[in-house]
């Protein structure tokens, strides 16, 4: 079945470590992004991506970083620069400039400790 | 600005009554896109129902119906029949395409809970 695949779904960081939250779609999707959820909050967008080699900053990039050196991963890296990095961080993807939702990931949650 | 407001944080719910979720939003382009996404406690986001800023015909997927108002700038979800699973975190949000970039906005949620 296709879908996109997030993991590990739970991640436990140190203060002042970097930790790489992967995302993984098997959808033939051109478009990604992350996003991060914090408790009762709406989703807010971190990084997109339109194609392969190119990705776009969100409105909440600052702390972090992206590659997108396949069309079939988008993996998030939280950087020791991220204030408050605990919260639940969700991948999607969609078809460019297609009507239809997009799909998610089922979530990674991060919490420092 | 806030792009999509989302203004009832929560709402209680008598089980088999309908209900209306509401949601407005702000843009200055012609075309664009409204989904409403369903969020139970496990965290996954579940596509619920889609509306095109050109689609002349409210958009309705089973016990889902879309009340788009344009002039308004409203897009409310009405859930029939509302039964015991649909409680969860319900979430509006607004495609956007800009110099060929998409994006997806969402708002801040309203967290539905069906009583029996």
């Amino acid at each position: 079945d296709g879908g996109i695949t997030q993991s590990p779904k739970y991640l436990f960081r140190k203060e002042g470590q970097n930790v790489t939250l992967s995302c993984e779609q098997n959808l033939n999707h051109d478009a990604m992004y992350w996003y991060r959820q914090d408790p009762g909050q709406g989703l807010r967008l971190i990084y997109y991506s339109q194609i392969v080699n190119d990705f776009q900053k969100g409105d909440i990039a600052e702390g972090y970083s992206v590659s997108r050196e396949k069309k079939e991963s988008f993996p998030l890296t939280v950087t020791s620069a991220q204030k408050n990095p605990t919260a639940f961080y969700l991948c999607a993807s969609s078809i460019s400039a297609e009507n239809y939702g997009y799909t998610f990931g089922s979530g990674t949650r991060l919490t420092v400790v | 600005a806030q792009k999509i407001t989302q203004t009832q944080p929560g709402m209680f719910v008598q089980e088999k009554e309908a209900v209306t979720l509401d949601c407005t939003y702000d843009t200055s382009d012609p075309s664009y896109g409204l989904f409403w996404y369903k969020q139970p406690s496990s965290g996954e986001m579940i596509f619920l129902i889609y509306q095109g800023s050109y689609d002349q015909q409210n958009a309705t997927e089973g016990r889902y119906s879309l009340n788009f108002q344009k002039a308004r700038k409203s897009a409310n979800l009405v859930i029939s029949a509302s039964q015991l699973g649909d409680s969860a975190m319900y979430f509006c949000a607004m495609r956007e395409v800009n110099f060929g970039n998409e994006k997806l906005t969402f708002g801040t949620g309203t967290r539905l809970t069906i009583i029996p």
